[in-house]
């Protein structure tokens, strides 16, 4: 079964830059689109990137996704951070039409 | 305002069931693919189920088939996931979700289901 891989957390000062990698256990990564959800504590999850790295209006410019085939990683990087993003996010991808989520990053803004 | 809003949650005996419903406003509901996802205490997201929006085809998550039935009334707004046989492990918060096919751009703010004697 296909699986995606997080980090279980990350943790970076107000102001700087971070990047959460999410790494496919087979195939191509890139075959298929990944999206990145958001979830504060106690809140349902918003969307911050959809189709690798489209963002969807209300989300920040600061929030940008990639894909690096050599790696079959998808990364969501955070520019500029605020204590605000501190939050659970994660990657959700999808294989015969299976819907696959990450496990799930803890972003920690201290 | 575009929101759904889950209810329908609660207590209930394991091999139990238990009937949740969605209600979608502000965008057109008979449109979208919806799903349902869920979360167990402390854990990460499942997928569950999704349904067309014409109610014509479903899609179920291994742990759930053939005990769990997605459905939707186009009439209503409404999305529905009705549990049969449920177990501990079925115990999370579950969120409904809008589509599209594989993945969710609008979510609830979920419903607790807690599977326990």
């Amino acid at each position: 079964n296909f699986m995606l891989t997080q980090p279980h957390s990350v943790s970076e000062s107000p102001g700087k830059t971070v990047t959460i990698s999410c790494t496919g256990s087979s195939g191509s990564i890139a075959s298929n689109y990944v999206q990145w959800y958001q979830q504060r504590p106690g809140s349902a999850p918003i969307i911050v990137i959809y189709e690798d790295n489209q963002r969807p209006s209300g989300a920040p410019d600061r929030f940008s996704g990639s894909i690096d085939s050599s790696s079959n990683s998808a990364s969501l990087t955070i520019s500029g951070l605020k204590t605000e993003d501190e939050a659970d996010y994660y990657c959700q991808s999808y294989d015969s039409s299976n819907v696959v989520f990450g496990g799930g990053t803890k972003l920690t803004v201290l | 305002e575009v929101q759904l809003v889950e209810s329908g949650g609660g207590l209930v005996q394991p091999g139990g069931s238990l009937r949740l419903s969605c209600a979608a406003s502000g965008f057109t509901f008979s449109s979208h693919w919806m799903h349902w996802v869920r979360q167990a205490p402390g854990k990460g997201l499942l997928w569950v189920s999704r349904i067309k929006s014409d109610g014509s085809t479903t899609r179920y998550a291994d742990s759930v088939k053939g005990r769990f039935t997605i459905s939707r009334d186009n009439t209503k707004n409404t999305l529905f996931l009705q549990m049969d046989s449920l177990r501990a492990e079925d115990t999370a918060v579950y969120f409904c979700a809008r589509g599209p096919l594989l993945w969710f751009d609008l979510w609830g703010r979920g419903t607790l289901v807690t599977v326990s004697s």
